[in-house]
C-alpha cells in the first residue's frame, strides 16, 4: 500500500524558514517523480514544485521560485521542501504527491497523495 | 495559457447521479485531465484519468459507480448511486510540457 507522510509544518513568522519532510513506502520510490501541492485555507490546490526520480531536474511554481527548494534522499525514501523567506501567503497545508509513472515525460497526473501538513506564516 | 474551469457547487440527492464537469480553455480539446476527490478534512485522492477520446483509467480501489467522459473542452466526472461519503471537493488537473501542472478551482458536492 503507497504511503506518503508529511511533517515538519508549523507556525513560523514572517521572513522564516521552515523545512517539510515526505516518508515514503509502499512502492519504489527511486523510480518516481515526486511534487509538493499547497492548499491555502479555503481555497483550491496550488502546485509548488516536482522533482525527478534521481533528483536531477526541478522546476518551480513562479510564486516560490527562489525562495523554496526541492529534494529528496532516495536512500531514506524522504521528499523534502525547504522553505525560505516566508510569507504571510504561503500559509497553507502542503500535501507531497507522486506522480504516475510515464516512461517518457515526467508531465503526468499526481495518483497519490498524503494527508498534509499546515504551515503558518504569521508573527 | 490552458485553464481548467469548475462550477464552484453541484448538489444531487442520495441515491441519485451527479455528472461534474471540467473545461479546458479553447485550443485544448486534445488534453487529458485527471479527477481528484478531496473529503473534508483529508487529503485529496486521485480517481481517475480521462482522455479526450473519454476513455478513463480509474485508480486503485475507486468503486465503478464513478466513470470519466469527454466532448470536446469538457471532461466529465459522474457518479453513480450517490452515498453521503461522496460528498466532497473534487478537483481537475491537467499537465504538459509549458503548462507544467495546472489545477482547476474545484466543485463542492453537496449530497442532499
Amino acid at each position: 500500500e503507497v504511503q506518503l507522510l508529511e511533517s515538519g509544518g508549523d507556525l513560523v513568522q514572517p521572513g522564516g524558514s521552515l523545512r517539510l519532510s515526505c516518508a515514503a513506502s509502499g512502492f519504489t520510490f527511486n523510480n518516481y517523480v515526486m511534487t509538493w501541492v499547497r492548499q491555502a485555507p479555503g481555497k483550491g490546490l496550488e502546485y509548488v514544485s516536482t522533482i525527478s526520480a534521481f533528483g536531477g531536474s526541478t522546476h518551480y511554481a513562479d510564486s516560490v521560485r527562489g525562495r523554496f527548494t526541492i529534494s529528496r534522499d532516495n536512500s531514506k525514501n524522504t521528499l523534502y521542501l525547504q522553505m525560505n523567506s516566508l510569507r504571510a501567503e504561503d500559509s497553507a497545508i502542503y500535501y507531497c504527491s507522486k506522480v504516475e509513472w510515464d516512461s517518457s515525460t515526467w508531465y503526468a497526473p499526481f495518483d497519490y497523495w498524503g494527508q498534509g501538513t499546515l504551515v503558518t506564516v504569521s508573527s | 495559457q490552458l485553464v481548467l474551469t469548475q462550477s464552484p457547487s453541484a448538489s444531487a440527492s442520495l441515491g441519485a447521479s451527479v455528472k461534474l464537469t471540467c473545461t479546458l480553455s479553447s485550443g485544448h480539446s486534445s488534453s487529458a485531465i485527471a479527477w481528484h476527490q478531496q473529503q473534508p478534512e483529508k487529503g485529496p485522492r486521485y480517481l481517475m484519468k480521462v482522455n479526450s477520446d473519454g476513455s478513463h483509467n480509474k485508480g486503485d480501489g475507486i468503486p465503478d459507480r464513478f466513470s470519466g467522459s469527454s466532448s470536446g473542452t469538457e471532461r466529465y466526472l459522474t457518479i453513480s448511486s450517490l452515498q453521503s461519503e461522496d460528498e466532497a471537493d473534487y478537483h481537475c488537473q491537467t499537465w504538459g510540457p509549458g503548462i507544467r501542472w495546472v489545477f482547476g478551482g474545484g466543485t463542492r458536492l453537496t449530497v442532499l
